[in-house]
């Protein structure tokens, strides 16, 4: 079956290391997203793409940045991570990108940086 | 720019009992509506949509939300909750006229427990 994965599912680093989560979609989706999520925010968009070597920021993209090199992957890093990245990350594919289009999520990652 | 609001963060009720989870949304053009579970330590899953046409939107597991424009909300429902219903939901908008790159704004969550 087609499928959303991330990787890892929960990571622990530290202020000022670079981090790069992993976002790879079976599902042939030419849109990615990535989320974050935390308590009381509900989920605000990092950056986002509408396929192959196509980029674009969010609501919340300082100190983050994206490549879309495949179809499939659509990794995220933190150049230097900060306290305030701490939170869990999820990725997202559609089909279209049309404004009917549904989002559907992976599992999530839980970062936390120290 | 769109906006949704879920003015509860939490919302008990009894097993057996009709639930309500409410979503109001403020765009400037016309509105395409989502709902979103998330079950501890999982991903998002699409519950419903309103794209147009009927006001009452039936989706998974049971659930159905109405949209009512003059209100502009967009409640999640259904008839009679089960235990396993209990999780975090999520409301979410998408701005036809907001001359935006089509991104959803999710609503902060509402806590939904559903009592034995």
């Amino acid at each position: 079956d087609a499928e959303i994965t991330q990787s890892p599912r929960h990571k622990i680093t530290e202020t000022g290391r670079q981090v790069t989560l992993a976002c790879h979609q079976t599902w042939n989706h030419n849109n990615m997203f990535w989320y974050r999520q935390d308590l009381g925010h509900g989920l605000r968009l990092i950056h986002y793409s509408y396929g192959v070597q196509d980029t674009n920021k969010g609501e919340v993209s300082d100190g983050y940045s994206v490549s879309r090199s495949n179809t499939e992957d659509l990794p995220l890093t933190l150049e230097s991570a900060a306290s305030s990245q701490t939170s869990v990350y999820f990725c997202a594919s559609s089909e279209s990108g049309g404004w009917t289009d549904t989002q559907y999520f992976g599992p999530g990652t839980r970062l936390t940086v120290l | 720019a769109q906006s949704v609001a879920q003015p509860e963060d939490q919302v008990n009720v009894a097993e057996g009992n009709p639930l309500t989870v409410k979503c109001t949304y403020s765009v400037s053009g016309n509105p395409y509506l989502f709902w979103y579970v998330q079950y501890p330590n999982r991903g998002l899953q699409f519950l419903l949509k309103y794209i147009t046409g009927d006001n009452l939107v039936k989706g998974s597991y049971g659930f159905e939300a109405e949209f009512n424009k003059s209100q502009t909300s967009f409640h999640l429902k259904k008839p009679s909750a089960l235990v396993s219903d209990s999780a975090l939901y999520f409301c979410a908008v998408r701005d036809k006229g907001s001359g935006s790159a089509r991104q959803l704004t999710f609503g902060s969550g509402t806590q939904l427990t559903v009592l034995p």
